[in-house]
């Protein structure tokens, strides 16, 4: 069972476009809600992370947007650049245990084209 | 601070050789979790410990096993290795005290099973 549904699996824009990319959960017992960027050869790093209290997260160019009713969240990256070119995930986690463990989507390959 | 660290980067095994991945942190953090990425299917979750001497299962346990003799190691053996082993290992860390459920993750284990 595939607790966190992600899509697309791949993307590619432009220089200055706004890529979206979508994931869906099942779990309402799950209360945070991050976003985490891997370069290739490494390891992934936290972007962003939300809690279902709100609706949207900014920092810097990126955005989060939650809707709790639909089970569904989406990242938005402003003025992309090709920097920004990496894998993707979303994941979610029951933070009400201390060393909750995070259930991660499958990841979308993003590509910023200069 | 190194933050995570994995030991070693890559390895080729045959089939039915063991061996033991090492991860060290040096965040003095409580828990540290053991992934596999496979191309299309995300993070999946293997083991994880709360704790020095305590270690759970998570959503792929069979064929690994997993110690945690000091807080600062987390090891993920296979006793006898399998094709289906094919994948690139992370390592990850939490504090019990992050405001967030922010995991650290190590720069990875590539693992060939012939």
């Amino acid at each position: 069972q595939q607790q966190v549904k992600q899509s697309p699996q791949s993307l590619i824009v432009q220089k200055g476009g706004i890529p979206i990319i979508n994931c869906a959960y099942e779990n309402t017992a799950f209360d945070y809600f991050p976003w985490y960027q891997q370069f290739p050869g490494k390891g992934p790093a936290l972007l962003i992370a939300i809690r279902p209290d709100v609706s949207e997260k900014k920092e810097g160019r990126f955005t989060i947007s939650f809707n709790k009713s639909a089970k569904q969240f989406s990242l938005h990256i402003m003025d992309s650049q090709p920097g920004d070119s990496a894998t993707y995930f979303c994941a979610a986690s029951n933070t009400r245990s201390g060393y909750s463990t995070l259930t991660f989507g499958k990841g979308t390959m993003l590509l910023v084209s200069p | 601070n190194a933050g995570v660290t994995q030991t070693p980067k890559f390895r080729v095994l045959k089939t039915g050789q063991s061996m033991t991945l090492l991860c060290a942190q040096d965040m003095n953090h409580e828990y540290m979790y053991w992934y596999r990425q496979d191309p299309g299917m995300g993070l999946r979750l293997i083991h994880y410990s709360v704790g020095e001497g305590t270690t759970a299962k998570g959503e792929v346990p069979d064929g690994y096993n997993v110690s945690r003799l000091k807080k600062q190691n987390f090891l993920l053996g296979l006793e006898s290795a399998a094709p289906s082993q094919t994948s690139v290992y992370f390592c990850a860390s939490k504090g019990r005290a992050a405001p967030y459920n922010e995991q650290f993750f190590g720069p990875g284990t590539r693992l060939t099973v012939l």
